[in-house]
């Protein structure tokens, strides 16, 4: 079965300070990866998407994610955080050649808090 | 992307009763599916729901407790029947558009049971 570890649960940081969030999976085959942001209040969005070609993928609000298949990785960044990045963040897989075809994976998710 | 909309947003119960939730997409989508968000937690998928034909349930998730319809490509229900507290989370729709693998998500209904 597929699994999806997110090691950081809570991260603080200042405005302006650089981010990574960390997220392996566990799964041989075809994964087709995705990091989604709860803000405050609001409901899950997705912030970027990978699927196959370039593993360094961009999303929206600066954010970007590279994966490293070698790692099963598929680590979250950001250069220079805001305050209003503060949110949930959840990585998920999907592996569609599996039994659990598109059905989404999650992590338990990272809560990033941006102070001022 | 696709917009979905959630009824209720949130609703207070009793145990034994049953709730059933609505989601609502706004264009034709191939997949749907519904999560379970337990407080504090990550989300969880209950199941699979299929257009015209049983949902495909997760392990440890059944029909009897979580009966689902869909009975056509834009709308989906998921009833909490016979609910504990236990049942208090919040539930997810979701859904993927015609050839996509990304799934969208509904703003979730707040269940607290009593």
């Amino acid at each position: 079965a597929q699994s999806v570890s997110q090691h950081n649960h809570h991260v603080i940081l200042s405005e302006a300070a650089s981010l990574e969030l960390g997220c392996n999976y566990s799964y041989g085959g075809t994964v087709n990866l995705f990091w989604y942001v709860q803000y405050p209040g609001q409901h899950l969005q997705l912030l970027l998407k990978y699927f196959s070609g370039d593993p360094l993928v961009k999303g929206i609000k600066g954010f970007e994610a590279e994966f490293i298949k070698s790692k099963f990785s598929f680590n979250l960044r950001k250069p220079s955080v805001q305050w209003s990045d503060t949110a949930e963040y959840f990585c998920a897989v999907n592996a569609p050649n599996s039994n659990s075809g598109y059905a989404l994976n999650f992590g338990k998710g990272t809560s990033l808090l941006v102070t001022p | 992307s696709a917009v979905i909309s959630q009824k209720p947003s949130r609703d207070i119960c009793q145990r034994g009763t049953s709730l059933t939730i609505q989601c609502q997409v706004d264009s034709q989508v191939t997949m749907m599916f519904w999560y379970r968000q337990q407080p504090g937690q990550s989300l969880t998928l209950i199941a699979t729901a299929n257009q015209g034909s049983e949902a495909t349930y997760e392990s440890g998730f059944v029909i009897d407790k979580f009966p689902i319809s869909r009975p056509n490509l834009t709308f989906s229900t998921l009833t909490v029947s016979n609910m504990s507290p236990e049942d208090s989370s919040i539930y997810l729709c979701s859904a993927s558009g015609i050839g996509a693998y990304e799934q969208y998500f509904g703003p979730g209904t707040r269940l607290t049971v009593t």
